[in-house]
């Protein structure tokens, strides 16, 4: 079975930093790209950052391009995203998700339960 | 960047009845089109991918069609647990990969 569990989101000023983790398990975690999927409160999904299976490839939405790293542990089984100048817009539950395949540019076939990240003084 | 663009926004529909979903691409994307459903306080999940492949587990009453930049999903018959928000997203032209703004299935 397919598990992705988030964690390290929180509350943070403006201008803050935080590290959010995935943890993968049920998978070959090399094998798959992974991404970030952010969802601000009442609204829609919007992409944030994916990473190729390999972690050779990283590509980032324009809205957090400069300020977001995302990076992969294979050792670990875990995937990260470093989130850096933290703005207020940045608030929202933040998904890890699975894509089908190893390039990083596919449909996302599972979901983590999403870790929160409040950016507010 | 390809603009998804869902109608309607709300859709009312009574449980047993046919609900029929569209979204529309700024710009070609081939079949590199998915559907996902999220329930309130759930997280997204997978319906369709590929324009019509159903992920496992999803019941043949979810069917999805279209290419190109028009698509479609259709619920032959509602049931209760249907009752969510559908999610389209294109990954042709990736990055980045475009979700829909939503539409939300009421019960009527």
């Amino acid at each position: 079975e397919v598990q992705l569990l988030e964690s390290g989101g929180g509350l943070v000023q403006p201008g803050g930093s935080l590290r959010l983790s995935c943890a993968a398990s049920g998978i070959t975690f090399s094998s798959y790209g992974m991404s970030w999927v952010r969802q601000a409160p009442g609204k829609g999904l919007e992409w944030v950052s994916t990473i190729s299976g390999s972690g050779a490839n990283t590509y980032y939405a324009d809205s957090v391009k400069g300020r977001f790293t995302i990076s992969r542990d294979h050792s670990k089984n875990t995937l990260f995203l470093q989130m850096n100048s933290l703005r207020a817009e940045d608030t929202a539950l933040y998904y890890c998700a699975k894509i089908s395949d190893g390039t990083g540019y596919s449909h996302f076939d599972y979901w983590g339960q999403g870790t929160l990240v409040t950016v507010s003084s | 960047e390809v603009v998804m663009t869902q109608s309607p926004a709300t859709l009312s529909v009574s449980p047993g009845e046919r609900a029929t979903l569209s979204c529309r691409a700024s710009q070609s994307v081939s079949i590199d089109l998915a559907w996902y459903h999220q329930k309130p306080g759930q997280a997204p999940r997978l319906l369709i991918y590929g324009a019509s492949t159903r992920a496992t587990g999803i019941p043949a009453r979810f069917s999805g069609s279209g290419s190109g930049t028009e698509f479609t999903l259709t619920i032959s018959s509602l049931q209760s647990e249907d009752f969510a928000v559908y999610y389209c997203q294109q990954y042709n032209k990736w990055p980045p990969g475009t979700f829909g703004q939503g539409t939300k299935v009421e019960i009527k």
